[in-house]
């Protein structure tokens, strides 16, 4: 079974620059989270989706970041425009549904901001 | 969210050593995961333990949600046990994400 995919594997863009990250989740799978995680830090949550349906958005800074999941499987999240403190991994996880079942990551997007 | 401790920060152990990492937890749950993210950033699954105990190889497991504790003990460590492990607890009252603390920082030596 094909893990959660994501690109690209890294990204270096200059502060004010944007940029999108795009995620294809596990074959199945109704939900599909981003998260950002800083160094030295534990992953957090940007957004949960539910087939296409956002069901947690609450620590997205939505005046830069956004998101989509128009079919209710493939994802992307966009940053317009970037601060440096944006500099961080984007992970994209995913889990049969979003009651309590297993989260399975991808391997991340590497975002440098100079 | 729930609030996610972990202990110890740092760890570093000879190969073939014992080891158990703790993960405490401010809220009850209905799920906990542990993962292994390794040197190349990706975070590997250990185990979905909510509560009980699980083994996998050389590695297991403990949960005792009433107590709000988890521990992941690794035996006979190997260098390819390098890396960053994460408790992530979710809880029926802190929406649906996965809650991380900082992690414990292994490093195992030849």
């Amino acid at each position: 079974e094909a893990g959660v995919a994501q690109s690209p594997r890294y990204k270096i863009i200059e502060k004010r620059q944007s940029v999108a990250f795009w995620c294809n989740p596990i074959s199945g799978h109704a939900t599909l989270y981003w998260y950002q995680q800083i160094l030295g830090q534990g992953p957090k949550l940007l957004i949960q989706f539910q087939n296409n349906g956002v069901v947690d958005d609450s620590q997205l800074p939505k005046d830069r970041f956004s998101a989509e999941r128009l079919k209710g499987v493939d994802s992307t999240l966009k940053i317009q425009p970037a601060k440096l403190e944006d500099s961080a991994v984007y992970l994209c996880a995913s889990s049969l549904s979003w009651t309590a079942y297993e989260q399975y990551f991808g391997p991340g997007t590497r975002l440098t901001v100079t | 969210g729930i609030q996610v401790e972990q202990s110890p920060p740092d760890l570093i152990l000879q190969e073939g050593a014992n080891s158990t990492l703790r993960c405490n937890f401010s809220d009850s749950v209905n799920n906990l995961q542990w993962f292994h993210q390794n040197p190349w950033g990706q975070l590997i699954n250990l185990f979905y333990i909510p509560s009980g105990t699980k083994q996998n190889g050389r590695l297991s497991a403990t949960t005792v949600a009433t107590e709000r504790y988890s521990l992941l003990y690794i035996s006979s460590s190997q260098t390819t046990d390098s890396g960053v492990y994460f408790c992530a607890p979710r809880g029926p009252n802190s929406g649906y994400a996965l809650n991380f603390g900082k992690g414990t920082s292994l490093l195992v030596t030849p």
